[in-house]
């Protein structure tokens, strides 16, 4: 079955450490994107990318950084410059000019300090 | 800039009555997504309303969207408990760029 997938689902970070959160889709989408959600919060954009080797900041993307080697993967890294990194990872996915699709969505990461 | 304003954020409403879930956007677009999460988990598309006057339904829901006005309503009729969740409206840049910007959402409570 075609799809999304993220992981891991639950993710612990230390002060200081940089994390990587996996996003993977097997649906032969062209365009990716990582949301951010906080608790009773909407979707914010933090980086998306429309193909391989080419991505875009979204509203916010300072203390993030992602790369898009294969059309099938994009990975967000949340580095120790992100200083509030608790919140709930959505990864997305669309074909190029979707206009009549919705974005598929994987399942989320969700990640805490420790 | 594209914002997306919806409104209510909350709200708590009886089963069997109607309701109708607002959203506004500042810039013109010819895209619009209307998405259903439930408590900790992901996003499941609902509508994809793509024209002026455009109209879909789907059992208790339905969505319009006015692009002069640049509204879209969910309207909920005779709601039942398991609609509880919350509602996302998500607006498509005319950019081309592909974005996507998301409302707040509206976290609906059906009391039965």
């Amino acid at each position: 079955d075609g799809g999304i997938t993220q992981s891991p689902k639950y993710l612990f970070r230390k002060e200081g450490q940089n994390v990587t959160l996996s996003c993977e889709q097997n649906l032969n989408h062209d365009a990716m994107y990582w949301y951010r959600q906080d608790p009773g919060q909407g979707l914010r954009l933090i980086y998306y990318s429309q193909i391989v080797n080419d991505f875009q900041k979204g509203d916010i993307a300072e203390g993030y950084s992602v790369s898009r080697e294969k059309k099938e993967s994009f990975p967000l890294t949340v580095t120790s410059a992100q200083k509030n990194p608790t919140a709930f990872y959505l990864c997305a996915s669309t074909p190029l000019g979707w206009g009549n699709q919705p974005q598929h969505f994987g399942d989320g990461t969700r990640l805490s300090i420790l | 800039e594209l914002k997306v304003e919806q409104n209510p954020l909350f709200l708590s409403m009886q089963e069997g009555k109607n309701y109708t879930i607002y959203c506004n956007y500042s810039t013109t677009s010819d895209r619009l997504y209307w998405y259903r999460q439930d408590p900790g988990k992901s996003l499941e598309s609902l509508f994809v309303l793509l024209s002026n006057g455009a109209v879909k339904q789907e059992g208790r829901l339905m969505a319009s969207l006015d692009t002069k006005a640049r509204l879209s309503t969910l309207h909920i009729t005779a709601a039942v408990h398991d609609l509880s969740a919350t509602y996302f409206c998500a607006v498509g840049s005319m950019n081309r760029d592909d974005k996507i910007i998301f409302g707040k959402g509206t976290r609906l409570h059906i009391l039965p």
